[in-house]
């Protein structure tokens, strides 16, 4: 158990609906990222954030959109579904910026 | 274009047999690491090297960084079903950069 916790872990849903998945980080993290894993990509960068504050974006399409709150839990917003959206999202966390991230268990997501 | 490529793609040996993974790149990382990945579930950090050169062993598990610290290699001793899985690596190119992760090599070890 990495201490990172994601909700829901599996969700069903249509495509052109929107879902958020949910992240806590470890206790005393201040850094969040979120990763899509498709069989066909690998694990892809999504976004981070620190302790608030986005840091860096990766291949995170438009459709999509995240944020970090004071807690320092984070949520991944992504709307008008697609059925190539179907993926594993994984977050991580880590204490500093660049430091050593550990994964949650991931989210999957099925679009019909 | 990957920044770090990883060979083979796929892997799939008998219980007992030797392996090798490898992780390369044209660019020089200042640290790399080694995630195992089991199906549904997220990457778990096995190891981090810094130093060119450098060797860790983790039970069964050996890790070498390259000298010139831009390609490493995991090898595994006497393989069990119980390593089946994807092997992630992950490499940060300057200290304050966030890590980057290949492809990754999924292995099959079979009873």
């Amino acid at each position: 158990d990495s201490g990172v916790t994601q909700t829901p872990k599996h969700l069903i849903t249509a495509t052109g609906q929107r879902v958020t998945l949910r992240c806590s980080p470890r206790s005393g993290d201040l850094s969040v990222y979120w990763y899509q894993q498709s069989l066909d990509q690998g694990l892809q960068f999504l976004i981070q954030y620190y302790n608030g504050e986005e840091r860096a974006k990766g291949n995170i399409l438009e459709r999509f959109s995240a944020q970090q709150f004071p807690d320092l839990h984070s949520e991944l917003n992504l709307s008008s579904l697609e059925l190539g959206d179907s993926a594993l999202y994984f977050c991580a966390s880590s204490l500093a910026a660049t430091d050593t991230q550990y994964f949650g268990p991931g989210t999957r997501l099925t679009v019909l | 274009t990957q920044l770090l490529e990883q060979s083979p793609q796929f892997l799939s040996i008998q219980e007992g047999e030797n392996l090798t993974v490898y992780c390369n790149s044209s660019s020089v990382f200042s640290s790399l690491q080694w995630y195992r990945q089991e199906p549904g579930e997220g990457p778990v950090l096995l190891v981090t090297v810094v130093t060119g050169g450098e060797v860790k062993k983790l039970k069964r598990l050996t890790f070498q960084f390259g000298d010139a610290r831009k390609d490493s290699s995991l090898h595994i001793t006497a393989a069990q079903p119980g390593d089946t899985g994807l092997y992630l690596c992950a490499g940060a190119r300057n200290y304050g950069q966030n890590f980057v992760f290949g492809p990754g090599t999924r292995l099959s070890v079979l009873p």
